[in-house]
């Protein structure tokens, strides 16, 4: 069981947003500003696509925001395309006295 | 440009250890933390511990812990992960991240497939 719970899969369609949350606790998603947000598609490595709750490295597209409010962080994707169907996992700093790094058990994005 | 190469993928009895590394280019080697993240086929990805590779200090999960070793050898800018005592559920691709501020990663190896198996 991953520490920080995702909902196993979404979907939308092409143009449409979705929402994938991650609930954690008040020592992990909550107590920290260090979550991000990963896409991997099959057979390759993940890919950072937000960082501390909202920043996006450069070149990912602004299509891709995040938050959090309390223990829940949330990765939004608008105008879905094609290419966003991907399995996407959060991750947050849980402090230097217990795991340091927890991450959640991944949602399926399917665009349909 | 910033590059983790990882070595190719292993075959491991149970019982036996596998020693996975992680040669880093494009950037100061000591200037990053160094993490292993592995992923189970099907499964998420799970954190393994980290390396300091300026200090050689290390930090691991508590799931892992007597079980890995993390080291570095700063002359050829290599991360090394070991993990002894295989079992069959330590089948995975295992992962090297460079750890950026905040604990996120921004570049990540190709990953290297350890299986487990009789």
């Amino acid at each position: 069981q991953s520490a920080l719970t995702q909902p196993r899969s979404v979907s939308g369609s092409p143009g449409q947003s979705v929402t994938i949350s991650c609930t954690g606790t008040s020592s992990d998603v909550g107590g920290y500003n260090y979550v991000s947000w990963y896409q991997q598609h099959p057979g390759k490595a993940p890919k950072l696509m937000i960082y501390d709750v909202s920043k996006r490295p450069s070149g990912v597209p602004d299509r891709f925001s995040g938050s959090k409010s309390g223990n829940t962080a949330s990765l939004t994707i608008s105008g879905l395309q094609a290419e966003d169907e991907a399995d996407y996992y959060c991750c947050s700093y849980a402090g230097s006295y217990t795991s340091y790094v927890v991450f959640g058990g991944g949602t399926k994005l399917t665009v349909l | 440009q910033v590059q983790l190469v990882q070595s190719g993928a292993e075959v491991k009895k149970p019982g036996a250890s596998v020693k996975v590394s992680c040669k880093a280019s494009g950037y100061t080697f000591t200037g990053y933390y160094m993490h292993w993240v592995r992923q189970a086929p099907g499964q998420g990805l799970e954190w393994m511990g980290r390396i300091n590779p300026n200090s050689g200090g290390t930090n691991y999960a508590q799931k892992f812990q007597g079980r890995v070793t993390m080291t570095r050898d700063t002359s050829i800018s290599t991360a090394y992960m070991e993990l002894s005592r295989l079992r069959s559920d330590d089948t995975a691709v295992y992962y090297c991240a460079r750890g950026e501020d905040g604990y996120n990663y921004g570049y990540w190896g190709q990953g290297t497939l350890v299986t487990v198996s009789s």
